[in-house]
């Protein structure tokens, strides 16, 4: 089955560690997006990508940091500089052409606790 | 900028009740609207969506009509189950410039039964 696969579920990390979580998708889909949420708020957009080697910053994107090498690849880094980085993380993807051009399509998430 | 506004939750609702999650946003333009749900520990999932006004979205008997005059997208569902409870968000997406969508707070729904 098709779908989205992010890695680890649930991760710890000490403060000024670095911590990539991993997305991966056979959908074929040519846009990823990484998604920030936070308890009783909104889903934050950290950033995204429209194709392959190339990606934009959402509203929040100070302290992460991606990269765009494989079309099926969408690494998240959280770095040191993200002053408050627990949080829950969403990456997502979609086509943007098409019928389906404005559906995202959502893997299960990955929770990462600063400790 | 582009924003979404939802009702503040729990929505507590026995069985069988009607449920209305307002929701108002603010872009310019045409934007295409969408609603998500999110089970416990899991992803979000399309729930509905409307690409032009007037349009209604529907799915597993909810529905959502795209009001550009209020701009609106509410949705209901006449009779609700005990497993419609989850987080519902309320998003929309630009017809130009940057596609991703932006969401809402997302309102929690706990149905009693």
């Amino acid at each position: 089955d098709g779908g989205i696969t992010q890695s680890p579920k649930y991760l710890f990390r000490k403060e000024g560690q670095n911590v990539t979580l991993s997305c991966e998708q056979n959908l074929n889909h040519d846009a990823m997006y990484w998604y920030r949420q936070d308890p009783g708020q909104g889903l934050r957009l950290i950033y995204y990508s429209q194709i392959v080697n190339d990606f934009q910053k959402g509203d929040i994107a100070e302290g992460y940091s991606v990269s765009r090498e494989k079309k099926e690849s969408f690494p998240l880094t959280v770095t040191s500089a993200q002053k408050n980085p627990t949080a829950f993380y969403l990456c997502a993807s979609s086509n943007p052409g098409g019928s389906g051009a404005n559906v995202l399509t959502f893997g299960a998430g990955s929770r990462l606790t600063v400790l | 900028g582009d924003s979404v506004t939802q009702m503040e939750g729990p929505v507590t609702l026995s069985e069988e009740a009607f449920l209305t999650i307002n929701c108002t946003y603010t872009a310019t333009g045409y934007p295409s609207l969408f609603w998500y749900v999110q089970y416990p520990g899991e992803g979000l999932q399309l729930l509905l969506k409307a690409t032009k006004a007037d349009d209604k979205g529907s799915n597993k008997g909810f529905e959502a009509t795209y009001r550009k005059e209020t701009t609106s997208f509410h949705l209901e569902k006449g009779s609700v189950q005990v497993s419609d409870s989850a987080v519902y968000f309320c998003a929309l997406r630009r017809d130009t410039g940057r596609r991703a969508l932006t969401f809402g707070s997302g309102t929690r729904l706990q149905v009693q039964p």
